[in-house]
């Protein structure tokens, strides 16, 4: 199986932060990774797929770049509503796999 | 507006079958999506079980294959989850998604619904 490891897993910071979270894929997943964010009680929400691509709706203070086996989450400006946690996920192999998640809390 | 909605017991005994099924409303489960069962324990991450495609083809997580059986109804327009010999470890809330055709991540997803194993 290909492993995530997120960084960091948890991160304190205040509304206008720019925010930046790093996923490694224990091998090479070309472009295939996305980044979800899920709130509490709360399913999770497709934020990014093909690593850089934003899904419809999605504001654009969000964006991901990289690939093969490095890839990040930035948040330019955060908002109240951006405290959430974050998780990746490839999509190059089975099974798919999730990342250990970042929780993104009020400094 | 494809929604998703599971439904199932909330209590499973040890050793017994969690069964669970998602209904796709808003579209047909016949699109060309995959639609699969994602898992999260209480307080912990996200862990894929499996996916089927309209035809009946499925992928499954190895380390649940050899308990896990995922169907789908086309009549109903639903797919579901079967898990069987079911401890503590698989008490979580389950989710089902779908894969988007241009996306190829979960782009939509069910409220998930919590699963607890105890007698």
């Amino acid at each position: 199986d290909i492993q995530l490891t997120q960084s960091p897993s948890f991160l304190s910071a205040s509304v206008g932060d720019r925010v930046t979270i790093t996923c490694r894929a224990s091998q090479g997943i070309s472009s295939y990774l996305a980044w979800y964010q899920q709130k509490p009680g709360k399913a999770p929400k497709l934020l990014i797929y093909a690593a850089s691509t934003l899904q419809s709706g999605v504001p654009s203070r969000f964006s991901g770049s990289g690939s093969g086996t490095e890839f990040t989450l930035t948040i330019s400006s955060l908002q109240p509503e951006d405290f959430a946690t974050y998780y990746c996920q490839q999509l190059n192999s089975y099974p798919q796999t999730f990342g250990g998640g970042t929780k993104v809390e009020i400094k | 507006q494809v929604q998703l909605q599971e439904s199932g017991p909330g209590l499973v005994k040890p050793s017994g079958t969690l069964s669970l099924t998602c209904a796709v409303s808003g579209g047909s489960i016949s699109s060309s999506n995959w639609w699969s069962w994602i898992r999260q324990p209480p307080g912990k991450g996200l862990e894929w079980i499996g996916e089927i495609y309209h035809s009946g083809s499925t992928n499954y997580n190895p380390s649940l294959k050899s308990r896990v059986t995922i169907s789908v109804d086309k009549s109903k327009n639903q797919f579901s989850l079967k898990l069987s010999s079911v401890t503590a470890a698989d008490t979580a809330v389950y989710y089902c998604a779908r894969t988007g055709v241009n996306v190829g991540a979960f782009d939509i997803w069910g409220q998930g619904t919590m699963v607890t194993v105890s007698s």
